[in-house]
C-alpha cells in the first residue's frame, strides 16, 4: 500500500449505530487530518494530529471521536450521528516542522457515509 | 481568519483549449502558501501546484500555471492544452507557513466544476 489509505470506501449506517472510520499513511509524515466534505460547500477541517496529539477540534460535535494511536493512523469513531452528517470523509496526512515548510497534504479516497 | 473565495462554481473548456480558474484570499500574512489540488470523479485529491507568497515568480507545472498577484490576493490557475482528463472539481487552498510549530492549516475554497468538452 503506498501514499494514504481509507476504509471503509463506503458506509451505511443508522442514526443509532456505532462504526469507525479508518485512515492510514504510509508516507512517513507527523500530521494527520480529518476532513469532511458536504455537497456544494468547502472541505471543513474537523481535527488535526500533530505527532499523535490532537492540536486542533474544529467545533466538532462530540458524536464524532477521533483516535490517533500513533503516527501512522487515524481512526474516526461515529455513534448517534444525524442524516445531516451523510457527506465524504476525507483524511490527508502532511510532513511539517523544520525543514518541511511547504504542509502539502495528501489525501485518501474518502468514505462516503450515509446516515439513514 | 483567512478565507479563500472561488467564483466559479463551474467552468467548461474544449479539449485543446485554455481555460482559467479563479480565486481570491483575504489574509493578514506575510508569509503563506497556496496551493491547487484537484478532485477527479473517482475522489482522490491531488496537488496540482503550488506557490510560495515570497516568490514573485509564477509557480508553472507542465499545463498548468498560476497567475499570482500577491497585492490583489489573488491566485488563478490556467490550464493550456486542456485534455479529457483535466475534467475534475478543483480547489484553491491557502496555508500559512508551516515551519516550526504551526500545524500548516489548510482552508480551502467552495470548489469549481471543471468540464472537457471533446
Amino acid at each position: 500500500e503506498t501514499g494514504v489509505t481509507q476504509t471503509p470506501r463506503h458506509l451505511v449506517m443508522g442514526m443509532t449505530n456505532k462504526k469507525s472510520l479508518k485512515c492510514e499513511q504510509h508516507l512517513g509524515h507527523n500530521a494527520m487530518y480529518w476532513y469532511k466534505q458536504s455537497a456544494k460547500k468547502p472541505l471543513e477541517l474537523m481535527f488535526v494530529y500533530n505527532f499523535k496529539e490532537q492540536t486542533e477540534n474544529n467545533s466538532v460535535p462530540s458524536r464524532f471521536s477521533p483516535e490517533c494511536p500513533n503516527s501512522s493512523h487515524l481512526f474516526l469513531h461515529l455513534h448517534t450521528l444525524q442524516p445531516e452528517d451523510s457527506a465524504l470523509y476525507l483524511c490527508a496526512s502532511s510532513q511539517i516542522g523544520s525543514g518541511s515548510s511547504y504542509n502539502e497534504q495528501f489525501f485518501g479516497p474518502g468514505t462516503r457515509l450515509t446516515v439513514l | 481568519a483567512q478565507t479563500v473565495t472561488q467564483s466559479q462554481p463551474e467552468m467548461s473548456v474544449q479539449e485543446a483549449e485554455t481555460v482559467t480558474l479563479s480565486c481570491t484570499y483575504d489574509t493578514s500574512e506575510s508569509d503563506y502558501y497556496l496551493f491547487w489540488y484537484k478532485q477527479p470523479p473517482s475522489r482522490q485529491m491531488i496537488l496540482v501546484i503550488r506557490q510560495e507568497a515570497y516568490k514573485q515568480q509564477n509557480a508553472t507545472e507542465n499545463r498548468f500555471s498560476v497567475n499570482f498577484q500577491k497585492a490583489a490576493k489573488s491566485f488563478s490557475l490556467k490550464i493550456s492544452d486542456s485534455q479529457l482528463g483535466d475534467a475534475a472539481m478543483y480547489f484553491c487552498a491557502y496555508s500559512r507557513n508551516a515551519g516550526g510549530t504551526s500545524y500548516g492549516k489548510l482552508t480551502f475554497g467552495q470548489g469549481t466544476i471543471l468540464t472537457v468538452h471533446p
